[in-house]
């Protein structure tokens, strides 16, 4: 089956860029979405179409896509940006949607 | 304002059976796809299943195929995920969540608080 794959922990300062990464060979010609996660809450849509951001979300959230491999963006790192992050995207035929593993954003 | 409200969730035996319902409002229902996506505890998101918005395409991921069924109520605004032979590792919180369809994808906006299905004897 397809599957992406994300680095299962990221730290950063406050202050610092934080960069997450999925890879996945159908990435090319479907786009990316990412969602945030704080626990015990519903993820939330940070980033679709690879690098569109929803209305309400801040601007130091940007995407971009290079290839096989999608990137997430933090800029200027904040603590409440401390999450799990998952992107997600579609199988080659589009009908089936997959999630990365997720990864964990620590703010040090 | 957009809100998805999933119930049902509970404690049930394995090989039990579970009908989950989650009410929309605040948008027109029957003009989006739904889909289900689930979280085991300390784990990441799985998509489980996906309807059409007149719900004459339904999907499913292979570790649920043949044993749970969604389906909607589009004059109730309700969607429903019917899970059948439940087994251990089904054990998750359960959201709901409205898709939008892009030319090469198809994401979700937003998504429920979620209910918790717990299979255990």
């Amino acid at each position: 089956s397809y599957e992406l794959t994300q680095p299962p922990s990221v730290s950063v300062s406050p202050g610092q860029t934080a960069r997450i990464t999925c890879s996945g060979d159908a990435l090319p010609n479907q786009y990316t979405y990412w969602y945030q996660q704080k626990p015990g809450r519903a993820p939330v849509l940070v980033i679709y179409k690879d690098s569109e951001r929803p209305s309400g979300i801040p601007e130091r959230f940007s995407g971009s896509s290079s290839g096989t491999t999608v990137t997430l963006t933090i800029s200027g790192v904040q603590a409440e940006d401390e999450a799990d992050y998952y992107c997600q995207s579609a199988d080659s035929s589009g009908t089936s949607v997959v999630f990365g593993g997720g990864t964990k954003l620590t703010v040090l | 304002e957009v809100q998805l409200l999933e119930s049902g969730g509970g404690l049930v035996q394995p090989g039990g059976s579970l009908r989950l319902s989650c009410a929309a409002s605040g948008f027109t229902f029957s003009n989006y796809a739904m889909n289900w996506v689930r979280q085991a505890p300390g784990r990441g998101l799985e998509w489980v299943s996906a309807i059409r918005r007149n719900g004459g395409g339904t999907y499913y991921a292979d570790s649920v195929k043949g044993r749970f069924t969604v389906s909607r109520d589009n004059s109730n605004n309700t969607l429903y995920l019917q899970m059948n032979s439940l087994r251990a590792d089904d054990t998750a919180v359960y959201y709901c969540a409205k898709e939008l369809a892009a030319p090469r994808g198809r994401y979700f906006d937003y998504w429920g608080q979620g209910t918790l299905v717990t299979v255990s004897s």
